[in-house]
Protein backbone atom coordinates (compact mmCIF):
# COMPACT_ATOMS: atom_id res chain seq x y z
CA UNK A 1 0.00 0.00 0.00
CA UNK A 2 0.83 3.35 -0.63
CA UNK A 3 -1.03 6.52 0.70
CA UNK A 4 -0.93 9.65 -1.02
CA UNK A 5 -1.93 13.18 0.22
CA UNK A 6 -3.65 16.00 -0.71
CA UNK A 7 -1.42 18.91 -1.97
CA UNK A 8 0.02 21.66 0.07
CA UNK A 9 -2.43 24.54 1.40
CA UNK A 10 -2.26 28.06 2.90
CA UNK A 11 -5.56 28.81 5.16
CA UNK A 12 -6.51 31.67 7.03
CA UNK A 13 -7.16 31.78 11.34
CA UNK A 14 -10.23 30.29 12.15
CA UNK A 15 -10.57 28.50 9.11
CA UNK A 16 -11.25 24.89 8.86
CA UNK A 17 -8.68 22.36 6.89
CA UNK A 18 -9.17 19.15 4.80
CA UNK A 19 -6.62 16.78 3.89
CA UNK A 20 -7.07 13.73 2.07
CA UNK A 21 -5.35 10.40 2.32
CA UNK A 22 -5.58 8.16 -0.51
CA UNK A 23 -4.76 4.42 -0.12
CA UNK A 24 -3.15 3.29 -3.65
CA UNK A 25 -2.20 -0.41 -4.47
CA UNK A 26 -4.10 -2.06 -1.69
CA UNK A 27 -7.51 -1.39 0.96
CA UNK A 28 -7.55 1.32 3.41
CA UNK A 29 -10.51 -0.66 5.38
CA UNK A 30 -7.79 -3.10 6.64
CA UNK A 31 -5.53 -0.97 8.34
CA UNK A 32 -6.43 1.49 11.13
CA UNK A 33 -5.00 5.40 9.61
CA UNK A 34 -3.10 7.72 11.80
CA UNK A 35 -2.38 10.77 11.70
CA UNK A 36 0.65 12.84 12.95
CA UNK A 37 1.55 16.29 12.57
CA UNK A 38 5.43 17.85 12.69
CA UNK A 39 5.79 21.69 13.21
CA UNK A 40 8.74 23.25 11.42
CA UNK A 41 11.72 21.98 13.19
CA UNK A 42 9.67 20.47 15.79
CA UNK A 43 9.43 16.81 16.47
CA UNK A 44 6.30 14.41 15.66
CA UNK A 45 3.38 14.85 17.54
CA UNK A 46 0.18 12.16 17.23
CA UNK A 47 -3.28 13.47 16.51
CA UNK A 48 -5.66 10.37 16.02
CA UNK A 49 -6.75 7.50 13.86
CA UNK A 50 -9.56 5.59 12.39
CA UNK A 51 -10.29 1.76 11.90
CA UNK A 52 -12.38 2.70 9.01
CA UNK A 53 -13.65 -0.79 8.72
CA UNK A 54 -15.70 0.18 11.64
CA UNK A 55 -15.50 3.54 11.53
CA UNK A 56 -14.11 3.63 15.39
CA UNK A 57 -12.11 6.99 16.25
CA UNK A 58 -9.40 8.25 18.77
CA UNK A 59 -8.19 10.93 19.14
CA UNK A 60 -5.41 12.72 21.04
CA UNK A 61 -6.63 14.87 23.91
CA UNK A 62 -4.94 18.50 23.03
CA UNK A 63 -6.86 17.79 19.76
CA UNK A 64 -10.35 16.48 21.16
CA UNK A 65 -13.08 18.56 19.68
CA UNK A 66 -11.56 20.62 16.95
CA UNK A 67 -10.15 17.44 14.83
CA UNK A 68 -12.42 14.83 12.79
CA UNK A 69 -11.00 11.77 11.08
CA UNK A 70 -13.83 9.80 8.67
CA UNK A 71 -12.46 7.64 5.96
CA UNK A 72 -14.26 6.72 2.94
CA UNK A 73 -13.70 2.25 2.23
CA UNK A 74 -14.83 2.77 -1.31
CA UNK A 75 -12.92 4.94 -2.54
CA UNK A 76 -9.68 3.99 0.53
CA UNK A 77 -9.24 7.30 1.38
CA UNK A 78 -9.22 9.09 4.53
CA UNK A 79 -9.81 12.62 5.66
CA UNK A 80 -8.65 14.54 8.65
CA UNK A 81 -10.57 17.89 9.04
CA UNK A 82 -9.27 20.60 11.95
CA UNK A 83 -10.99 23.59 12.70
CA UNK A 84 -10.68 26.94 14.08
CA UNK A 85 -6.71 27.17 12.61
CA UNK A 86 -4.70 29.47 14.15
CA UNK A 87 -0.55 29.98 13.11
CA UNK A 88 0.62 27.22 15.61
CA UNK A 89 -1.12 24.47 13.07
CA UNK A 90 1.34 25.58 10.51
CA UNK A 91 3.05 21.86 10.16
CA UNK A 92 3.59 19.02 7.42
CA UNK A 93 0.74 16.55 8.51
CA UNK A 94 0.92 12.99 7.60
CA UNK A 95 -1.24 9.87 7.62
CA UNK A 96 0.46 6.68 8.71
CA UNK A 97 -1.05 3.44 8.77
CA UNK A 98 -0.83 0.79 11.76
CA UNK A 99 1.38 -2.17 11.19
CA UNK A 100 2.32 -4.50 14.15
CA UNK A 101 2.18 -3.75 17.50
CA UNK A 102 0.56 0.28 17.51
CA UNK A 103 3.36 1.44 15.10
CA UNK A 104 3.31 3.59 12.22
CA UNK A 105 4.66 1.66 9.28
CA UNK A 106 3.46 3.34 6.12
CA UNK A 107 3.30 7.22 5.59
CA UNK A 108 2.39 9.37 3.32
CA UNK A 109 4.01 12.18 2.14
CA UNK A 110 3.16 14.78 4.43
CA UNK A 111 1.12 17.75 3.32
CA UNK A 112 1.94 21.26 4.28
CA UNK A 113 -0.14 23.70 5.80
CA UNK A 114 0.55 27.49 6.53
CA UNK A 115 -2.03 29.75 8.44
CA UNK A 116 -0.96 32.96 7.89
CA UNK B 1 -0.27 10.57 28.93
CA UNK B 2 2.91 8.52 28.70
CA UNK B 3 6.15 11.55 28.44
CA UNK B 4 8.86 10.14 26.39
CA UNK B 5 12.11 12.47 27.28
CA UNK B 6 14.93 11.62 25.13
CA UNK B 7 18.83 12.34 25.33
CA UNK B 8 20.65 13.80 24.08
CA UNK B 9 19.26 16.57 22.14
CA UNK B 10 21.93 16.03 19.47
CA UNK B 11 24.69 13.65 19.15
CA UNK B 12 27.81 14.65 17.22
CA UNK B 13 29.99 11.34 16.03
CA UNK B 14 32.44 10.37 13.00
CA UNK B 15 31.33 7.34 11.00
CA UNK B 16 32.20 4.18 12.31
CA UNK B 17 31.72 5.51 15.93
CA UNK B 18 28.90 3.64 17.86
CA UNK B 19 25.77 5.69 18.71
CA UNK B 20 23.84 5.32 21.67
CA UNK B 21 20.36 7.08 22.11
CA UNK B 22 18.03 7.03 25.44
CA UNK B 23 14.59 7.46 25.44
CA UNK B 24 12.80 7.62 28.98
CA UNK B 25 9.33 7.31 29.72
CA UNK B 26 7.51 9.10 32.69
CA UNK B 27 6.13 5.90 34.07
CA UNK B 28 6.23 2.18 32.97
CA UNK B 29 5.44 1.53 29.06
CA UNK B 30 4.85 -2.07 27.92
CA UNK B 31 7.96 -2.46 25.77
CA UNK B 32 5.42 -4.60 23.32
CA UNK B 33 4.81 -0.99 22.24
CA UNK B 34 8.06 0.52 22.20
CA UNK B 35 8.93 1.60 18.36
CA UNK B 36 11.88 4.08 17.02
CA UNK B 37 11.74 5.89 13.94
CA UNK B 38 14.50 7.59 11.72
CA UNK B 39 13.43 10.66 10.31
CA UNK B 40 15.79 12.45 7.31
CA UNK B 41 15.13 15.87 6.54
CA UNK B 42 12.22 16.73 4.16
CA UNK B 43 11.07 12.76 4.20
CA UNK B 44 8.41 11.57 6.40
CA UNK B 45 9.80 9.10 9.42
CA UNK B 46 10.66 5.28 8.87
CA UNK B 47 9.96 2.52 11.27
CA UNK B 48 13.26 0.81 12.36
CA UNK B 49 12.02 -0.83 15.62
CA UNK B 50 8.95 -2.16 17.17
CA UNK B 51 8.48 -4.59 20.13
CA UNK B 52 11.57 -2.29 21.86
CA UNK B 53 13.96 -4.93 19.96
CA UNK B 54 12.51 -6.15 16.98
CA UNK B 55 13.89 -4.80 13.32
CA UNK B 56 11.71 -3.75 11.06
CA UNK B 57 11.31 -5.36 7.17
CA UNK B 58 14.60 -4.34 5.51
CA UNK B 59 16.23 -2.80 8.72
CA UNK B 60 20.34 -3.55 8.95
CA UNK B 61 21.39 -5.01 11.97
CA UNK B 62 23.89 -2.50 13.08
CA UNK B 63 20.44 -0.90 14.45
CA UNK B 64 19.25 -2.41 17.67
CA UNK B 65 16.91 -1.70 20.49
CA UNK B 66 16.64 -2.78 23.97
CA UNK B 67 15.35 -1.24 27.39
CA UNK B 68 12.44 -1.88 29.66
CA UNK B 69 10.09 -0.38 31.87
CA UNK B 70 10.90 3.29 31.67
CA UNK B 71 14.15 2.79 30.27
CA UNK B 72 14.37 2.31 26.45
CA UNK B 73 17.84 2.63 24.09
CA UNK B 74 18.57 2.53 20.40
CA UNK B 75 22.17 1.73 19.27
CA UNK B 76 23.95 2.36 16.22
CA UNK B 77 26.93 -0.10 16.82
CA UNK B 78 28.76 1.63 13.36
CA UNK B 79 27.72 4.68 12.00
CA UNK B 80 27.25 4.99 8.40
CA UNK B 81 27.16 8.53 6.30
CA UNK B 82 23.55 7.48 5.94
CA UNK B 83 22.57 7.12 9.16
CA UNK B 84 22.82 10.79 10.19
CA UNK B 85 19.50 11.81 10.82
CA UNK B 86 16.79 12.38 13.74
CA UNK B 87 16.15 9.07 15.49
CA UNK B 88 11.99 8.98 17.57
CA UNK B 89 10.88 6.98 19.90
CA UNK B 90 7.30 6.13 20.17
CA UNK B 91 5.22 4.32 22.50
CA UNK B 92 1.30 3.34 22.98
CA UNK B 93 -0.98 2.88 26.20
CA UNK B 94 -3.97 4.65 25.41
CA UNK B 95 -2.52 7.18 23.05
CA UNK B 96 0.28 7.13 21.41
CA UNK B 97 2.95 9.76 21.93
CA UNK B 98 6.72 10.61 20.95
CA UNK B 99 9.52 11.70 21.95
CA UNK B 100 10.91 14.88 21.32
CA UNK B 101 14.04 13.07 18.91
CA UNK B 102 17.65 13.03 19.21
CA UNK B 103 19.85 14.60 16.24
CA UNK B 104 22.63 12.39 15.21
CA UNK B 105 25.01 14.84 13.50
CA UNK B 106 28.80 14.63 11.62
CA UNK B 107 31.19 15.69 13.85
Amino acid sequence: VQLVQSGAEVKKPGSSLNVSCKASGGSLSRDTLNWVRQAPGQGLEWMGRISPKFGITKYAQKFQGRVTITADTSTSTAYMELSSLRSEDTAVYYCATEGLLETLDVWGQGTTVTVS
Amino acid sequence: EVVLTQSPGTLSLSPGERATLSCRASQSVSSTYLAWYQQKPGQAPRLLIYGASSRATGIPDRFSGSGSGTDFTLTISRLEPEDFAVYYCQQYDSALTFGGGTKVEIK
